[in-house]
C-alpha cells in the first residue's frame, strides 16, 4: 500500500524559532498533499492544500506567512512553522493523494508532535 | 463537502462485529463515502470507500443505503487493536481536500 513518512516524529523547540517538517510519499507520486493540525481530543483540522509546483492553498484563518509550505517535487512537501510560539504546539499530520488513482483516498503520515517551550 | 454525522462513541465486544453508522443526508451524486480511522497518537489510516454499491476489503465492509443518505462501516470480528476514532467523510473524486468531523470513538472490550 501507499506509504507516507514524516520527519521528525517529535520536535521540541524554543519560542521564536522555526521548525521544518517534511512529508514524503515513499512509493508513489503525489501531486497533492495536505497538512492538518490536531489538538488534544480534537479532530483533524485542515490547514492547507499543497500542489506540486504551485503555491499552497490555505484554509481560512491559517496564516500563510507563519506556516510556510513548499511542494517542490512529486514526493516531498515541507511545512515550516516560523517564529513558533507555545500555542503552535500541536500534532501536525500530512497526507498525500496517489495521482495514479481517480479516487480521493488520502494516505497519511504518522504525524509530528511539536512542542514549543 | 457534505456534512456527516456520527455517534461520538461506541463499545464493542472483542470478536463481535462492530457496526459504525454515518449519516450523510446532503450527499451529492458525485460524492463518495470514505472511512478512515485514527489510533491514538498516530496518523489516520484509510479503510475503505464507496459510491453506491456495497464494498468489502480485507479490513472492513461498507454498506451504503439505496438513497445514499447513510452508510455503515462493519468490522466483522473486532479486536482490541481496532480501538480507534473512526471518521466518515464524503467527497467527490479528485476533489482535493477532505473535511474531518468529530468521528466515532470505538472501544473494543475484552
Amino acid at each position: 500500500g501507499a506509504v507516507v513518512s514524516q520527519h521528525p516524529s517529535r520536535v521540541i523547540c524554543k519560542s521564536g524559532t522555526s521548525v521544518k517538517i517534511e512529508c514524503r510519499s515513499l512509493d508513489f507520486q503525489a501531486t497533492t498533499m495536505f497538512w492538518y493540525r490536531q489538538f488534544p481530543k480534537q479532530s483533524l483540522m485542515l490547514m492547507a492544500t499543497s500542489n506540486e509546483g504551485s503555491k499552497a492553498t490555505y484554509e481560512q484563518g491559517v496564516e500563510k506567512d507563519k506556516f510556510l509550505i513548499n511542494h517542490a517535487s512529486l514526493t516531498l512537501s515541507t511545512l515550516t512553522v516560523t517564529s513558533a510560539h507555545p500555542e503552535d504546539s500541536s500534532f501536525y499530520i500530512c497526507s498525500a493523494r496517489d495521482h495514479r488513482t481517480s479516487y480521493n483516498e488520502q494516505f497519511f503520515g504518522p504525524g509530528t508532535r511539536l512542542t514549543v517551550l | 463537502d457534505a456534512k456527516t454525522t456520527q455517534p461520538p462513541s461506541m463499545d464493542c465486544a472483542e470478536g463481535r462485529a462492530a457496526n459504525l453508522p454515518c449519516n450523510h443526508s446532503t450527499i451529492s451524486g458525485n460524492e463518495y463515502v470514505y472511512w478512515y480511522r485514527q489510533i491514538h497518537s498516530q496518523g489516520p489510516q484509510y479503510i475503505i470507500h464507496g459510491l453506491k454499491n456495497n464494498e468489502t476489503n480485507e479490513m472492513a465492509s461498507l454498506i451504503i443505503t439505496e438513497d445514499r443518505k447513510s452508510s455503515t462501516l462493519i468490522l466483522p470480528h473486532a479486536t482490541l487493536r481496532d480501538t480507534a476514532v473512526y471518521y466518515c467523510i464524503v467527497s467527490p473524486t479528485n476533489a482535493g481536500k477532505s473535511t474531518f468531523g468529530d468521528g466515532t470513538t470505538l472501544t473494543v472490550k475484552p
